[in-house]
């Protein structure tokens, strides 16, 4: 059974462009999460996705926002890239909330 | 607030040496915690979930045990391997929402 996959795994953009990241979960998971890491902060929650429903979401600001589509891939945007937005963006992706959570290889986001 | 703190931060040992890694939460409702183990640039993965009512996972050479009354968990790992030279990082999600919250991580070497 293949894994998550992130596209792409690397991106360079410069302040105050956007951003879009893609999430394939494995075959027949529901649920996709997404997740900022960053050395200062750690991981931190983003959002969290279930049957193209929006069911959760972190302490993020509104430029951060993100979709599912009917086949459960999902993808995440961001605008008004700031230099703070660096960071490893990783999804996850569960058969349901509570199972265990799958995670991708990430997507390494870098902002000049 | 919804917090998670881990010990050490850091922790050198010696290959098939045992170590025990420490996790204690605020996070309340509680709902699960969840032990993770990330190799350097590569996403999480998921090692043990426990739910209120169980004190003790085992995952092959990793141990997870929980106690809700004090709201402590701990990861014990025996016959450590250099392969095991990772992140381990604590999550706590929250009752109902299943919104997680991350400890910091402990950062584990192992020497030959």
């Amino acid at each position: 059974k293949a894994g998550v996959t992130q596209t792409p795994r690397y991106l360079i953009k410069t302040r105050g462009q956007q951003v879009t990241l893609s999430c394939s979960p494995i075959s027949g998971h529901r649920s996709v999460s997404w997740y900022q890491q960053t050395p200062g902060q750690g991981l931190q929650f983003l959002f969290e996705y279930f049957s193209e429903t929006q069911r959760n979401k972190g302490n993020f600001p509104g430029r951060f926002s993100g979709r599912q589509f009917s086949n459960s891939r999902s993808e995440m945007n961001v605008s008004t890239l700031e230099l703070g937005d660096s960071a490893l963006y990783l999804c996850a992706s569960s058969l349901l909330q509570k199972d265990t959570q799958y995670f991708g290889p990430g997507t390494r986001l870098t902002v000049l | 607030k919804n917090q998670v703190e881990q010990s050490p931060q850091s922790l050198i040992i010696l290959e098939g040496k045992n170590c025990t890694l420490q996790c204690n939460y605020t996070v309340s409702p509680f709902s699960n915690l969840r032990w993770y183990k990330q190799d350097t640039g590569r996403g999480p993965v998921s090692l043990t979930i426990m739910t209120f009512s169980e004190n003790t996972k085992s995952n092959g050479r990793y141990t997870a045990t929980l106690d809700a009354d004090t709201k402590q968990s701990s990861l014990h790992i025996t016959a450590s391997q250099l392969s095991d030279s990772a992140s381990y990082i604590c999550v706590v999600s929250a009752g109902g929402s299943y919104i997680p919250t991350f400890g910091r991580g402990t950062s584990l070497i192992v020497h030959p």
